[in-house]
C-alpha cells in the first residue's frame, strides 16, 4: 500500500532562517506529490505539488522537487516568516481513485 | 464565495446520539470526500463520493453512514457516537479532470463527545 513518513516535530525556527521539512514516500504505480498546509483553526490548503519525477513544485517561497530515485518530496523555504507558522501535510495520490495518502503532518513554528 | 463549506463548525454532544455533519461545494466538482483528523493532527480519508456514487470506502464503523443527494453535497451521519469519535472532520472536493489531482477542503468540524 501507499505510505507517506515525514520528520517529526515541531520544527522551531528563527525568521528569516532556512527550512526543510523531510517527506518520503512508498507507493504503487507512479503518485502525484503534494504539500498542504494547515493554519491554527483553519482547514488544509494546497501548497504545492509534482506530477512527475524531476518536476518542481513552488508556491509563496516554498519549493520541493519530486526525486523519483530516492521516493522523496522535501519541502524547502529559503527565508521563513513567522506567518509560516503552521502544519505541513506531505501527500500523495495514485491511480484514478484520487485517495490522498496523507504523512503525519510536521509543525512549523517560527519565532521573531 | 466560499469553496467548501460545513456545518457545523463546532459540535459538541453526548455518547450515544446521533449527528450530522454536513458539507455543500460551489466549485462544480464531481468527488466529494470526508477525512478524520485525531489529536495528533493525523489524516486518514473515510469516504470518497463520485456524482453520488461511493467509490472510497474504508474501514469505518457502520454507524458512520455519507449521504450525498447531489453532487454538491456530501453529509456525514453518525450514530450511537462513542467517545473516540471525537476529532477534526473534514470535507474536501476534487474535479472530475484526472490531471488536476488537488482536494480543496472545508474549514472542519470539531466534534466533542462527551
Amino acid at each position: 500500500g501507499n505510505s507517506v513518513t515525514q520528520m517529526e516535530g515541531p520544527v522551531t525556527l528563527s525568521e528569516e532562517a532556512f527550512l526543510t521539512i523531510n517527506c518520503t514516500y512508498t507507493a504503487t504505480g507512479y503518485p502525484s506529490l503534494f504539500w498542504y498546509v494547515q493554519y491554527p483553526g483553519e482547514g488544509l490548503q494546497l501548497l504545492l505539488k509534482a506530477t512527475k519525477a524531476d518536476d518542481k513544485g513552488s508556491n509563496k517561497g516554498f519549493e520541493a522537487t519530486y526525486r523519483k530515485e530516492t521516493t522523496s518530496f522535501h519541502l524547502e523555504k529559503g527565508s521563513v516568516q513567522v506567518s509560516d507558522s503552521a502544519v505541513y501535510f506531505c501527500a500523495l495520490v495514485t491511480g484514478t481513485a484520487s485517495k490522498l495518502t496523507f504523512g503525519t503532518g510536521t509543525r512549523l513554528q517560527v519565532t521573531l | 464565495d466560499t469553496a467548501v463549506s460545513q456545518t457545523p463548525k463546532y459540535l459538541v454532544t453526548q455518547m450515544g446520539n446521533d449527528k450530522s455533519i454536513k458539507c455543500e461545494q460551489n466549485l462544480g466538482h464531481d468527488t466529494m470526500y470526508w477525512y478524520k483528523q485525531d489529536s495528533k493532527k493525523f489524516l486518514k480519508i473515510m469516504f470518497s463520493y463520485n456524482n453520488k456514487e461511493l467509490i472510497i470506502n474504508e474501514t469505518v464503523p457502520n454507524r458512520f453512514s455519507p449521504k450525498s443527494p447531489d453532487k454538491a453535497h456530501l453529509n456525514l451521519h453518525i450514530n450511537s457516537l462513542e467517545l473516540g469519535d471525537s476529532a477534526v472532520y473534514f470535507c474536501a472536493s476534487s474535479p472530475r479532470d484526472r490531471t488536476l489531482l488537488e482536494q480543496y477542503f472545508g474549514p472542519g468540524t470539531r466534534l466533542t463527545v462527551t
